[in-house]
């Protein structure tokens, strides 16, 4: 079963505007969560994570919700810019897992000049 | 400062062949592991590490096998490839800080 979901394949936007990216989590025991931008024939790279501790983590142009009790997070970029254009993955990990994490499918962000 | 190498990058193998997949990384992590990519199913974890020596199952880990003799380095064998298998691969290292994993850049592997 999917404990991460991104429901969305693909999301394009227009340079400038904001970018929503939404993840979606079965497992009530994740308490980590972390999104990575990967860019193609690349490993996938960290951008930013959040605790269950917190319901918002922000850093520079990229900011991270977390809605416990609907078990969703969504990542906020603003402005957009052709460069974020990348596979987005959605990161959980719980404290049974340890430093395994399980990854959603990813969203694919195209950001139109 | 390498980070993470994966080798090779790209393989075409026949139903039935065998390989290794070798990552190699120069942080000095513990932690070790091996996920694979497919279309719609995101990043799966197939078996890793927690130091030298030690390996576990993940989440995918049937038809595949590891090892961990040296801190450095995580094997990814295939004994028998079957097109299932057809897939990109992943290698990670970390400490236990979750935000510190570093990925290799992927193996791309097709069994025809």
């Amino acid at each position: 079963d999917q404990q991460v979901k991104q429901n969305s394949p693909s999301l394009s936007v227009q340079e400038g505007r904001i970018s929503i990216l939404n993840c979606d989590y079965t497992n009530s025991m994740f308490d980590y969560f972390l999104w990575y931008k990967k860019y193609p024939a690349e490993g996938p790279t960290f951008l930013i994570s959040i605790s269950s501790i917190k319901d918002k983590n922000e850093d520079g142009r990229f900011t991270v919700f977390l809605n416990k009790s609907a078990k969703h997070l969504s990542l906020h970029i603003v402005p957009s810019q052709p460069g974020d254009s990348a596979v987005y993955f959605c990161a959980a990990s719980s404290e049974t897992s340890g430093s395994r994490l399980t990854f959603g499918e990813g969203t694919q962000l195209t950001v139109n000049p | 400062n390498a980070g993470v190498t994966q080798t090779p990058k790209f393989r075409v193998l026949k139903t039935g062949q065998s390989m290794t997949l070798l990552c190699a990384q120069d942080m000095n992590h513990e932690y070790m592991y091996w996920y694979r990519q497919d279309p719609g199913m995101g990043l799966r974890l197939i078996h890793y590490s927690v130091g030298e020596g030690t390996t576990a199952k993940g989440e995918v880990p049937d038809g595949y096998n590891v090892s961990r003799l040296k801190k450095q380095n995580f094997l990814l064998g295939l004994e028998s490839a079957a097109p299932s298998q057809t897939s990109v691969y992943f290698c990670a290292s970390s400490y236990m800080d979750l935000n510190g994993y570093t990925f290799g850049s992927g193996t791309r592997l097709t069994v025809v």
